[in-house]
C-alpha cells in the first residue's frame, strides 16, 4: 500500500459544481497535513493546511479524520480557474524527519464552462 | 531574488555527462529539498537538508548527490547522467519540516 493515496481522476465538473477529493495515508503517526495545488507545467503551491478541527478558506474546506486516516478537500461553486492538479501532502513524523514528507500522486480537476 | 530560484530552466544532456542543478532561496529557511516529478509517480524526494551543513537521503537518492555549504544554496549533482533521470526537478524550502514548502519553478532535464 502506498503511504499516501489519491484518486487520480480526472474529475470533470461544470462551473458552479461542488467537488470533493479524498486522500488516505498509511502512517498513523503523521502529524501535519496539507493540500497543494499544481497548475500544468508549474510548481506546486500551498492551497491550505489541514487542521484537526477542520478549516475553511472561502470556497475551500479541508477536513481531517485521524481515526480513518484520510483527509478531504471540498471545493464549492467551482470556477474555471480551479482547474489544476491537487496534491495531498502528509508529514509522516513530527518535525525531525523531513524525509517523511510524502506527496500524494495528485487528483486532476477540470472545470468545464 | 524573491523566494526560491532554480537554474537552468531546462537542459538536454548526453548520457554519462555530469550536471549540477542549482537552487537558491532568500527566505532564510532552514530546510531544503530536491524532488523529481514523473508522470504517474508524483513528486518523489531525492535528498533533503534540515539545516546548513547537513543532508539526508530521501526516497530516490541513487545517482544524485547534494551539498549544503550555506543556508541559501542547495545544488543537486548528477555525477553521470542516465536516461532514467529524465524528469522535472523541483527544489523546495521550508522553515522546518512541519511547515509549508515553497517550490522553485523547476528544471526540465532530458538525458539522451
Amino acid at each position: 500500500r502506498k503511504e499516501v493515496e489519491q484518486d487520480p481522476g480526472p474529475f470533470n465538473v461544470p462551473e458552479g459544481a461542488t467537488v470533493a477529493f479524498n486522500c488516505t495515508y498509511s502512517n498513523s503517526a503523521s502529524q501535519s497535513f496539507f493540500w497543494y495545488r499544481q497548475d500544468c507545467r508549474k510548481e506546486p503551491k500551498l492551497l491550505m493546511s489541514v487542521y484537526s478541527s477542520g478549516n475553511e478558506d472561502g470556497r475551500f474546506t479541508a477536513q481531517l479524520n485521524r481515526a480513518s486516516q484520510y483527509i478531504s478537500l471540498l471545493i464549492r461553486d467551482s470556477k474555471l480557474s480551479d482547474s489544476a492538479t491537487y496534491l495531498c501532502v502528509v508529514n509522516g513524523r513530527g518535525g525531525t524527519s523531513y524525509d517523511k514528507v510524502i506527496f500524494g500522486p495528485g487528483t486532476s480537476l477540470s472545470v468545464i464552462p | 531574488i524573491a523566494g526560491i530560484t532554480q537554474a537552468p530552466t531546462s537542459q538536454i544532456l548526453a548520457a554519462g555527462r555530469r550536471m549540477t542543478l542549482r537552487c537558491t532561496q532568500d527566505m532564510r529557511h532552514n530546510a531544503m529539498y530536491w524532488y523529481r516529478q514523473d508522470l504517474g509517480l508524483g513528486l518523489r524526494l531525492i535528498h533533503y537538508s534540515n539545516t546548513a551543513g547537513t543532508t539526508g537521503k530521501g526516497e530516490v537518492p541513487d545517482g544524485y548527490s547534494v551539498s549544503r555549504a550555506n543556508t541559501d544554496d542547495f545544488p543537486l549533482t548528477l555525477a553521470s547522467a542516465v536516461p532514467s533521470q529524465t524528469s522535472v526537478y523541483f527544489c523546495a524550502s521550508s522553515e522546518s519540516g512541519n511547515n509549508e514548502q515553497f517550490f522553485g519553478p523547476g528544471t526540465r532535464l532530458t538525458v539522451l
